[in-house]
């Protein structure tokens, strides 16, 4: 079964720098989707993605935030001036996005640590 | 906004046996979706059940099944016959209905983490 998948697993890196999330959505899905869960807390949206725009974001998603498909298979989250803040675990999803009904399939996440 | 409720943190279950774990929600819309996602350690969260708002009778996957109460926004999850594989993270989610800019994100609950006893 076709499956999301996102690198790296485990991601360091010091307050300040920029970082890039990476994930392979399933290959006929139209909807793309970002969450993290910092440690002990829900589970939170922050952006998704269809037709190769921003359809919809939280207020987590600031300035600081980007997501882009560069080359039509990859799907990424940048993360320009990372705070101590944003250590998480990042969560890539995808949807076929025929119906609301339709599950998301999610990636195993990316664990951010920001020393 | 909506809110997701997962009162239980943690719960355990004997081999065999049946749990249920709980989630309330927090809406004014009358229709939407209701999902349970579960995650084993360190891997994928994967759909285990939905229901949609506008369906009265409950839905059921195997050994799971859903006791959904919209008048109260409760949504709880029964596994019937418990087995070692089911031990995971259980996370209830919302959905709201499409919007004209597209699908829409999911709402989750904090978790409840299942422990299944040999």
């Amino acid at each position: 079964e076709p499956e999301v998948t996102q690198t790296p697993s485990h991601q360091v890196t010091q307050m300040g720098q920029e970082v890039i999330l990476r994930c392979v959505p399933i290959s006929n899905h139209l909807y793309f989707y970002w969450y993290r869960q910092i440690l002990g807390q829900k589970v939170e949206f922050l952006v998704s993605f269809y037709n190769n725009e921003i359809s919809e974001k939280s207020e987590i998603f600031d300035d600081q935030f980007s997501v882009e498909r560069p080359d039509g298979s990859n799907f990424t989250l940048k993360i320009r001036s990372t705070k101590l803040e944003d250590s998480a675990m990042y969560f890539c999803a995808s949807e076929l996005g025929t119906s609301a009904r339709q599950p998301q399939h999610f990636g195993d996440g990316t664990r951010l640590s920001i020393l | 906004a909506q809110t997701v409720t997962q009162s239980q943190p943690e719960m355990s279950v004997q081999e065999a046996e049946t749990v249920t774990l709980s989630c309330t929600y927090d809406t004014s819309e009358s229709d939407y979706y209701l999902f349970w996602y579960k995650q084993p350690p360190s891997r994928q969260m994967i759909l285990v059940i939905r229901q949609e708002a506008y369906k009265q009778q409950n839905a059921t996957e195997n050994r799971f099944s859903v006791n959904f109460q919209k008048a109260a926004k409760s949504f709880s999850l029964k596994i019937s016959d418990s087995q070692l594989g089911d031990a995971a993270m259980y996370f209830c989610a919302y959905r709201s209905p499409p919007i004209y800019s597209g699908n829409t994100p999911l709402v989750f609950g904090k978790g409840t983490r299942l422990s299944v006893i040999a």
